[in-house]
């Protein structure tokens, strides 16, 4: 357990069909971010958000909805995703951004999403 | 702007080869931060080590080792004696300090390694 918890672990979704996906940790970070893992493809940063603020976003389509409703919890909306949007969906957090840089960020364990 | 490019894929290796993962990068900043990631099969990204762009030293953590060299702008990761539980997805990531890229990690690919018994 690395602190960071991501649910659920798998889902399985039409294109029309609206869900979300949950981060939520208690290291008492402040720092929160998605990326997307696709295979054979580099961790691509999605959104930032620091102190419940979106600092980034990456150009990311806006079938993709983030939230923060707090410095502890992170969702990503989806709605009316693409079979290409199929990935590995990773929630990370930081102390804050600017230690992020310096110490790296902590991981969860990812939602692997396959949209049908 | 930030690049990091882990050239091999895959790699396969019998248990008890060393292996080397390698890794290069690219940044305009004289301050940067290099991260070495682990990936497991349950997918977690496991944090292994971290280096400053000032801090050239290598290091050595049991069977673990990393060669950093900012003269080719190399950050490479040695297991020695590899065993069936460093099977894993391993990846390279930067950050620069003056968030010319906004301040976050910048990953490569990734490299698959098997270690087979």
């Amino acid at each position: 357990e690395t602190g960071v918890t991501q649910t659920p672990r798998h889902l399985v979704m039409g294109m029309t069909n609206k869900k979300s996906l949950k981060c939520e940790q208690h290291l008492g970070h402040n720092a929160m971010y998605w990326y997307k893992q696709s295979a054979k493809k580099p961790l691509e940063l999605m959104f930032v958000y620091n102190f419940k603020e979106q600092t980034e976003n990456n150009s990311v389509p806006s079938r993709f909805s983030p939230e923060c409703p707090n410095s502890s919890h992170l969702f990503l909306h989806l709605h009316t995703l693409q079979p290409e949007d199929s990935a590995l969906y990773l929630c990370a957090s930081s102390r804050n951004r600017e230690e992020g840089v310096v110490y790296g960020y902590t991981f969860g364990s990812g939602t692997r999403l396959t949209v049908v | 702007a930030q690049k990091v490019t882990q050239a091999q894929t895959e790699i396969s290796v019998v248990e008890k080869e060393d292996v080397t993962l390698d890794c290069v990068y690219e940044t305009r900043d004289t301050t940067y931060y290099l991260f070495w990631y682990k990936q497991p099969p349950s997918g977690e990204l496991v944090f292994l080590i971290r280096r400053n762009s000032f801090d050239e030293q290598n290091e050595i953590s049991g069977r673990y080792s990393w060669n950093f060299q900012k003269s080719t702008s190399s950050f490479n990761f040695t297991i020695t004696a590899s065993q069936v539980v460093d099977s894993a997805v391993y990846f390279c990531a930067l950050s620069e300090e003056f968030f010319d890229q906004g301040g976050k990690l910048i990953f490569g690919q990734g490299t698959e390694l098997s270690v087979k018994p």
